[in-house]
């Protein structure tokens, strides 16, 4: 089963720092990856996808994340972080031809 | 595009009640999703819909959840004799057929009393 796993339910930042959210996927097929914000009391948003194209992926709002089949990972980066990033982020794989299957979410806070 | 829309956004039902949401898709988008997200979880498939057809239904879906999507346009989700573990936030996404990405509406945050 297709499955991910995100490596910190809390991340903290200075405004103008890096930001790095770890996800690791497990999946005997080449996988559908998605990484998706959701702000308080909000839906979820797509910043961005990998679907078997370029391993660096860019976003929105400044973010890129990079596919490594080697590591079985989909680490999501932004280099420079800003007060509106505050807002939790979820790593997600299509287990199948529609489904998705999210991890636990990453809770990121941005110190002034 | 108008985006998914949801309603009610807030729902608050004593136990035992029953409570019926709402989603509309975006338009022409063939496929509808519900996903059901508790506090400090990443959001759970419940259930997807092809045009009216449902499709695949998850063991999360109690005998006491139905929902439905008839004429392959808005869908709704009943839920009969709410419990307290019922309370949680309800998302409705929606793709088209060729589609790999699932647009989410603003979710329905039910309180079950």
């Amino acid at each position: 089963a297709q499955s991910v796993t995100q490596l910190g339910s809390h991340v903290s930042v200075s405004e103008g720092a890096l930001v790095l959210l770890r996800c690791n996927y497990s999946s005997s097929v080449p996988p559908y990856l998605f990484w998706y914000v959701q702000y308080p009391n909000q839906g979820l948003q797509l910043l961005l996808k990998y679907t078997s194209a370029a391993t660096l992926v860019k976003g929105i709002n400044g973010f890129e994340a990079e596919f490594k089949k080697s590591e079985t990972s989909f680490h999501l980066t932004k280099p420079s972080a800003h007060m509106s990033d505050a807002a939790e982020y979820f790593c997600a794989v299509r287990t199948n031809d529609y489904k998705l299957s999210f991890g636990a979410g990453t809770t990121v806070t941005v110190r002034a | 595009d108008t985006g998914v829309s949801q309603n009610p956004r807030h729902k608050i039902t004593k136990r035992g009640q029953n409570v019926t949401f709402r989603c509309d898709p975006i338009s022409e988008h063939n496929r509808l999703y519900w996903y059901r997200q508790t506090l400090g979880q990443g959001p759970e498939f419940l259930t997807y819909f092809q045009n009216e057809a449902q499709l695949e239904k998850s063991r999360l879906l109690s005998d006491r959840f139905s929902a439905e999507r008839p004429k392959g346009s808005f869908s709704t989700l009943e839920i009969q004799r709410t419990e307290q573990g019922d309370s949680a936030m309800y998302l409705c996404a929606s793709s088209p057929l060729a589609g790999d990405t699932q647009y989410f509406g603003p979710g329905t945050r039910l309180t079950v009393l």
